[in-house]
């Protein structure tokens, strides 16, 4: 079976630029929550999306936003990138929302010049 | 925010038991823990994870005390492929988000 899928894998941007991260789900799974890490640092929770729906935010600046589309793949989108946004941004899955085990993606590595 | 405290490092002979703690001594009645590990640039893989009883499954064993402020992850037999940042988490329920603080890496040495 398919697991979490992202793309691109690596990504280079300059700063100010617009950038749009894709994640599918495992198939079945209904929510997918985006996290950044930064290098020597734990991944860091930005969004949960359930059914379309906003279900968590993290502690992040409005230049982060997300949706989840119908067949429950979603997209992560930052704008007016800066210079600390370069990480590797993780997509996981989860069949429910609120008890289910979490799948993690291989994520994308943002690099921002 | 975290609510783990896990050791920086650890090493371990390859196969010898890896035992990894985890205190998590805010954790609340209805609050799970959660392993996961993370090698070199991949994205995190779960391991297993537990509520009261302890769990084991192919990949690791869950221990968790009593009073449910501390655990330890034990890998049986551990091997050079083990090597990775090791990652307690305690989900919490108000949403399905995962608090991740830096992990113990773990050196399994030949």
């Amino acid at each position: 079976d398919a697991g979490v899928t992202q793309s691109p894998t690596h990504l280079i941007k300059t700063r100010g630029q617009h950038v749009t991260l894709r994640c599918s789900p495992i198939s079945g799974h209904k929510s997918v929550s985006w996290y950044q890490q930064v290098l020597g640092q734990g991944p860091q929770f930005i969004f949960q999306y359930y059914e379309k729906e906003e279900r968590g935010r993290g502690n992040f600046p409005d230049r982060f936003s997300a949706r989840q589309f119908p067949n429950y793949s979603s997209e992560l989108n930052v704008n007016a990138l800066l210079l600390g946004d370069s990480a590797l941004y993780l997509c996981a899955s989860s069949l429910g929302f609120l008890t289910d085990t979490q799948y993690f993606g291989p994520g994308t590595r943002l690099t921002v010049l | 925010d975290a609510k783990t405290t896990q050791p920086p490092s650890m090493d371990c002979a390859e196969g010898r038991a890896a035992n990894l703690p985890c205190n998590h001594s805010t954790i609340s009645g209805n609050e799970y823990v959660y392993w996961y590990r993370q090698i070199h640039s991949q994205g995190p893989q779960y391991i297993i994870h537990g509520l009261k009883n302890n769990e084991t499954n192919e990949m690791a064993s869950l221990i968790i005390t009593e009073d449910r402020k501390s655990s330890t992850l034990i890998l049986p037999h551990a091997t050079l492929r083990d090597t990775a940042v090791y990652y307690c988490i305690v989900r919490d329920l108000t949403g399905n988000q995962f608090y991740f603080g830096t992990g113990t890496s773990l050196t399994v040495i030949p």
